[in-house]
């Protein structure tokens, strides 16, 4: 099955630095990868998500690359704010051949604090 | 408007009992997941269910059942609950096109207590 790795584990930086979080995946057939992120006491939100036929998105001070030779893909968060504060996840899927059967295997998670 | 919402938000009981956990979404999505998050922040899946049909089941105990009354609703009932149960459960729903994964949306997530 797959595997999902995420590095690092808490990430301190100052507001208005960049921060960025790495994750390797090890089933190559893998070609949907989402980033989440967990505000303390909620639950999980998309914040990107990219497909295996593109190599890079942006969404405003939020860009997620991805090397599928390499597997792995990063999460770019650039200009921090306060409000960024929050536990990140990567994941991974593949397709799968029934509905219902698309499995996202979620990294470790990355605790990023951003330092006013 | 809440999209996915759980009940409770917290449940403490002790060892032995038997509970639920109810989800509901709003979305019209047809696939639905429980998860369950360790101490450690860890998100695994359990169980995802399509259209009321339960599709995947990650190798979980059979003391958890979970029920799909309709393609809106995903229950789970937890028999002869254990301390290594305590975790926080989140229900999520994604729209599915077969062989296509979608964005999952999460529910707030119910805080289980074993005692």
């Amino acid at each position: 099955g797959e595997n999902v790795e995420q590095h690092p584990s808490t990430l301190s930086v100052q507001e208005g630095d960049s921060a960025v979080i790495k994750c390797t995946y090890s089933d190559s057939a893998s070609n949907y990868f989402p980033w989440y992120k967990q505000e303390l006491g909620k639950g999980p939100q998309l914040i990107i998500d990219i497909r295996s036929n593109v190599g890079e998105k942006k969404d405003q001070r939020i860009a997620v690359t991805l090397n599928k030779t390499a597997k792995h893909f990063s999460l770019h968060i650039t200009e921090t704010q306060p409000e960024d504060s929050a536990v990140y996840f990567c994941a991974a899927s593949r397709g799968g051949s029934n509905f219902g059967n698309e499995k996202l295997t979620f990294g470790t998670g990355t605790r990023l604090t951003i330092i006013p | 408007d809440t999209a996915v919402s759980q009940t409770p938000k917290y449940l403490v009981t002790q060892m032995g009992n038997d509970k639920s956990i109810k989800c509901e979404q709003n979305l019209g999505h047809d696939t639905m997941y429980w998860y369950k998050q360790d101490s450690k922040k860890f998100l695994k899946i359990m169980f995802s269910y399509n259209n009321k049909e339960l599709i995947i089941n990650e190798t979980v105990p059979n003391r958890f059942s979970p029920k799909s009354p309709d393609k809106a609703h995903l229950n789970l009932h937890i028999n002869s609950l254990e301390l290594g149960d305590s975790a926080v459960y989140f229900c999520a729903s994604s729209p599915q096109l077969a062989g296509v994964s979608y964005e999952q949306y999460f529910g707030p997530g119910t805080r289980l207590t074993v005692t």
